[in-house]
């Protein structure tokens, strides 16, 4: 039994470049969650999925992140013209339905924007 | 006002010492959530409760939903448990709602 995978492990990008982060869940889980968290920060929610469709977009933080998923599977987080403040961990979740399920976490991608 | 506060924010406990992390909160909730990150390593969910106490070895975790209040406790701490303990509160559509976390060190 797979946990939530994440590709990459790690990224180094040039500032103004697009980013994608992929996000593998949990065979059967129907909610997919991002979140992102800062070098000294807390964790922070970005956005969530109810099967493909993601009801709550709040916690993205600027029109150049942007996410989705196909299949009801996997997610992709993509970061357009890259700034140095989107250096973090991106980490995805997943859980069986949304809100009352334990929700299982990915190693994230800890990404560097230089 | 943060929605979720822990306290303390760092701890520092000889090896075998009982601790205790505290959690408060100011949103309404589905259930709130322990979690364990170690250091370079990913999270581990320990607990996910919405009343009374869970125990699982040596952590029990305890909630009043009435005081907005969760603990977590650690008993016979062992330099293994040092780590973040975070705690997270679930939102109305699911998405957890993080504390700053607490960092734990246990000294053999």
């Amino acid at each position: 039994g797979a946990g939530v995978s994440q590709s990459p492990s790690n990224k180094v990008t040039e500032k103004g470049k697009d980013v994608e982060l992929r996000c593998d869940p949990i065979s059967g889980h129907t909610a997919l969650y991002w979140y992102r968290q800062s070098l000294g920060q807390g964790l922070e929610f970005l956005i969530y999925f109810q099967g493909n469709s993601a009801p709550d977009k709040s916690g993205l933080p600027s029109d150049r992140f942007s996410a989705e998923r196909t299949g009801g599977s996997v997610s992709t987080l993509t970061i357009q013209r890259t700034q140095q403040e989107d250096s973090a961990v991106y980490l995805c979740a997943s859980s069986l339905v949304q809100s009352v399920y334990e929700q299982y976490f990915g190693p994230g991608t800890r990404l560097t924007v230089t | 006002k943060n929605e979720v506060e822990q306290s303390p924010q760092n701890l520092t406990a000889q090896e075998g010492e009982f601790i205790t992390i505290n959690c408060s909160y100011s949103v309404g909730i589905s259930a709130l959530h322990w979690l364990q990150q170690h250091p370079g390593g990913g999270i581990v969910s320990l607990f996910m409760l919405s009343s009374g106490k869970k125990k699982h070895g040596r952590l029990i975790a305890t909630i009043n939903i009435q005081e907005k209040h969760s603990s977590l406790h650690i008993t016979a701490s062992h330099p293994r448990d040092s780590a973040v303990y975070i705690c997270a509160v679930g939102g109305s559509q699911g998405n957890l709602i993080f504390g700053k976390g607490t960092k734990l060190s246990v000294k053999p």
